[in-house]
């Protein structure tokens, strides 16, 4: 069965620092991948996606994220976060009608 | 500008109620979902449809209903039988149900039970 599995539940991290938000899958085929993030109270914009190609793949506002098929991770990083990264961030994997997300990580901004 | 409008934002219902969540596309996308979305759990696949008329499904279809008249409109009902319908309810479209596609959200709505 396809799942996703994302560790962490909660992570803190000061502005300005890096940030690595893990995301692992379980997929019988080539896996198609997002990473999603939700401000509080609204929908989910799509950050970046990996269907094929070149395992590095870069998103919007800054984020980028591996696909290491060896590992099933698709981690999502950031060089230097800003206050306004603070969020709920899912991943997720599989086509739109059987799209299988993981619990999401919450990410707080140090000042 | 193009994109998934969901109405109302907040929405409040008796116990015993049907309520009916609004969502509309401008994308000319050809598929329509709807998740609903709890604390810690992710999100789950309620129903989705490829194209007008037709629709199936998902994971937690149990209490809710849907339609599909036309391209741009998805609505659902959440029904008295549904047993915990207090939730957030997401609404989505893609261009179609393809493996290289993905899926836009709308802003969602949250339905709470009183």
């Amino acid at each position: 069965a396809q799942s996703v599995t994302q560790p962490d539940i909660h992570i803190t991290v000061s502005e300005g620092a890096s940030l690595e938000l893990r995301c692992n899958y379980s997929y019988g085929a080539t896996p198609y991948l997002f990473w999603y993030v939700q401000s509080p109270g609204q929908g989910l914009q799509l950050l970046l996606k990996y269907f094929s190609g070149d395992t590095l793949v870069q998103g919007i506002k800054g984020f980028e994220a591996e696909f290491k098929r060896s590992q099933s991770s698709f981690n999502l990083r950031k060089p230097s976060v800003h206050w306004s990264d603070a969020a709920e961030y899912f991943c997720a994997v599989g086509a739109p009608q059987k799209l299988v997300f993981g619990q999401g990580t919450r990410l707080t901004i140090n000042p | 500008d193009g994109g998934i409008t969901q109405s109302p934002k907040y929405l409040f219902r008796k116990e015993g109620q049907n309520v009916t969540l609004s969502c509309e596309q401008n994308l000319n996308h050809d598929a329509m979902y709807w998740y609903r979305q709890d604390p810690g759990q992710g999100l789950r696949l309620i129903y989705y449809s490829q194209i007008v008329n037709d629709f199936q499904k998902g994971d937690i279809a149990e209490g809710y209903s849907v339609s599909r008249e036309k391209k741009e409109s998805f609505p659902l009902t959440v029904t008295s039988a549904q047993k915990n319908p207090t939730a957030f309810y997401l609404c989505a479209s893609s261009i179609g149900t393809g493996m290289r596609t993905e899926a836009f959200f709308g802003q969602g709505t949250r339905l709470t039970v009183v």
